[in-house]
């Protein structure tokens, strides 16, 4: 069985500060999504990366995905409250794998 | 234009009754998808449909059951209800599975 462990499950930080959400598996992605969910609607997707140590920029978000394509991570710089959701990482083997997710929550 | 539309947004309901979710799409996606989520924010795929025809049946209690009477619409239909059932249910679709989903705003369920 396939699985994605996915930290921390829960940040709370001030605003400017920076972070970083972690994505691992011991087993192998073929892409690994992540999606951003707010209050009341469905998550959507920010980023997928495809090749092992594939990093893609998105305004302050950086994200990683490994050399062994097991594992991944989101870095947020400067936070706003903005940035404030719900964020799940997804493995892509066949079906959508999605993580715990990490609910971040920026303060002004 | 909604891309993915769910109905209901909201559903409350008595143990033991019959519901259903409808879904449509309006990307031209041949992939469609029931996904539950629960009151940890867990998501976890339910079903997937691919042209019509189901794909993906995870191990979901055969009381549920999905329908997808054309590529743009897939139902869900849950007879039965038990309390465990309350979560929220998503509705996706894909142009291939199981590339970039887009996900409709979710029927949160809650069995009384």
């Amino acid at each position: 069985t396939q699985l994605l462990e996915q930290s921390p499950q829960f940040l709370s930080i001030q605003e400017g500060e920076n972070l970083t959400v972690y994505c691992n598996s011991s087993s192998v992605f073929s892409s690994l999504q992540w999606y951003r969910q707010e209050p009341g609607e469905g998550p959507v997707l920010l980023v997928t990366v495809v090749t092992g140590g594939e990093v893609k920029k998105l305004k302050r978000l950086t994200f990683q995905f490994g050399d062994a394509r097991k594992d991944s991570s989101l870095h947020i710089t400067a936070a706003q409250p903005g940035d404030t959701g719900l964020y799940l990482c997804a493995g892509a083997g066949g079906k959508l794998i999605f993580g715990q997710g990490t609910e971040l929550s920026v303060k002004p | 234009d909604t891309a993915v539309s769910q109905t209901p947004k909201y559903l409350v309901t008595q143990m033991g009754n019959d519901k259903s979710i409808k879904c449509e799409q309006n990307l031209g996606h041949d992939t469609m998808y029931w996904y539950k989520q629960d009151s940890k924010k867990f998501l976890k795929i339910m079903f997937s449909y691919n042209n019509k025809e189901l794909i993906i049946n995870e191990t979901v209690p055969n009381r549920f059951s999905p329908k997808s009477p054309d590529k743009a619409h897939l139902n869900l239909h849950i007879n039965s209800l038990e309390l465990g059932d309350s979560a929220v249910y998503f509705c996706a679709s894909s142009s291939r599975d199981p590339g970039k989903q887009f996900f409709g705003p979710g029927t949160r369920l809650t069995v009384l």
